[in-house]
C-alpha cells in the first residue's frame, strides 16, 4: 500500500516570492509521482508527474518537481508565485507495475497568494 | 477535445434517500474511476474500471454504494440510503489503458445529505 503526507495543510506566500510545497510518500513497492492542482469548483488538473528518468521534472505554469528517493520525497517549487497560482495542490502516488495505476492522494495544501 | 462530463454539479438530498451521479468519459478512455472528496481531505478512490469490468472496488462501502458502467462508456454511480458522512465531492476521471496514463477528472458532483 502507498500513503502521501503533505505536512503543510495551508501556505501563504507573498506574490512574486517563492514557494515550495513539501510532499512526502511511502511506499512497498516502486511508484509514479504526481502533482494536480485543484481550482475552486473544479476538478483536478495534472500539475506534472514523474515516471523515471531525469529527477527533476517541469510541469505547466511555471511549476517543478524534484523527486528524491533517498528522502522518499516529491516537493513541488515555483520562484515566483502569481495571483492566479491560488488554489489548493494534492500530491498523488500510484504504483508502477502496469495495471495498478490506481492513485492515492496526500491531504492538499491550500497555497494563499497575498497580493 | 471534450474533457470528463460529469452530472449533476450539485445535489441536496435528505438522509436514507437514494442519489445517482451520471459520468461520461473521455472518448476511447478505457479506465474509469470515481473518487470521493471529503471536504478538507484528498480524493480517495472508491471504484476503477476497465472497459465495463471492476478492477478494484475495495473501498466501496458496497452495502449502500454501486457503480456501473455499462457497454464500457458512461458510468453511473449510486448511493442507497445515503447519510449524512457522505457529504462530499464524488469526481470521475478517465485515462487510456496503463500504468503510464495520465487521468483526466471531471468538475465533481458535490453532494450534501441534510
Amino acid at each position: 500500500a502507498q500513503s502521501v503526507t503533505q505536512l503543510d495543510s495551508q501556505v501563504p506566500v507573498f506574490e512574486e516570492a517563492p514557494v515550495e510545497l513539501r510532499c512526502n510518500y511511502s511506499s512497498s513497492v516502486s511508484v509514479y509521482l504526481f502533482w494536480y492542482v485543484q481550482y475552486p469548483n473544479q476538478g483536478l488538473q495534472l500539475l506534472l508527474k514523474y515516471l523515471s528518468g531525469s529527477t527533476l521534472v517541469k510541469g505547466i505554469n511555471g511549476f517543478e518537481a524534484e523527486f528524491n528517493k533517498s528522502q522518499t520525497s516529491f516537493h513541488l517549487r515555483k520562484p515566483s508565485v502569481h495571483i492566479s497560482d491560488t488554489a489548493e495542490y494534492f500530491c498523488a502516488v500510484s504504483p508502477s507495475n502496469f495495471g495498478n495505476e490506481k492513485l492515492t492522494f496526500g491531504t492538499g495544501t491550500r497555497l494563499t497568494i497575498i497580493p | 477535445e471534450a474533457g470528463v462530463a460529469q452530472s449533476p454539479r450539485y445535489k441536496i438530498i435528505e438522509k436514507r434517500q437514494s442519489v445517482a451521479f451520471w459520468c461520461n468519459p473521455i472518448s476511447g478512455h478505457a479506465t474509469l474511476y470515481w473518487y470521493q472528496q471529503i471536504l478538507g481531505q484528498g480524493p480517495k478512490l472508491l471504484i476503477q474500471f476497465q472497459n465495463n469490468g471492476v478492477v478494484d472496488d475495495s473501498q466501496l462501502p458496497k452495502d449502500r454504494f454501486s457503480a456501473e458502467r455499462l457497454k464500457g462508456v458512461d458510468s453511473t454511480l449510486k448511493i442507497q440510503p445515503a447519510k449524512l458522512e457522505d457529504s462530499a465531492v464524488y469526481l470521475c476521471a478517465s485515462s487510456f489503458f496503463g500504468a503510464r496514463a495520465e487521468a483526466f477528472f471531471g468538475q465533481g458532483t458535490r453532494l450534501t445529505v441534510v
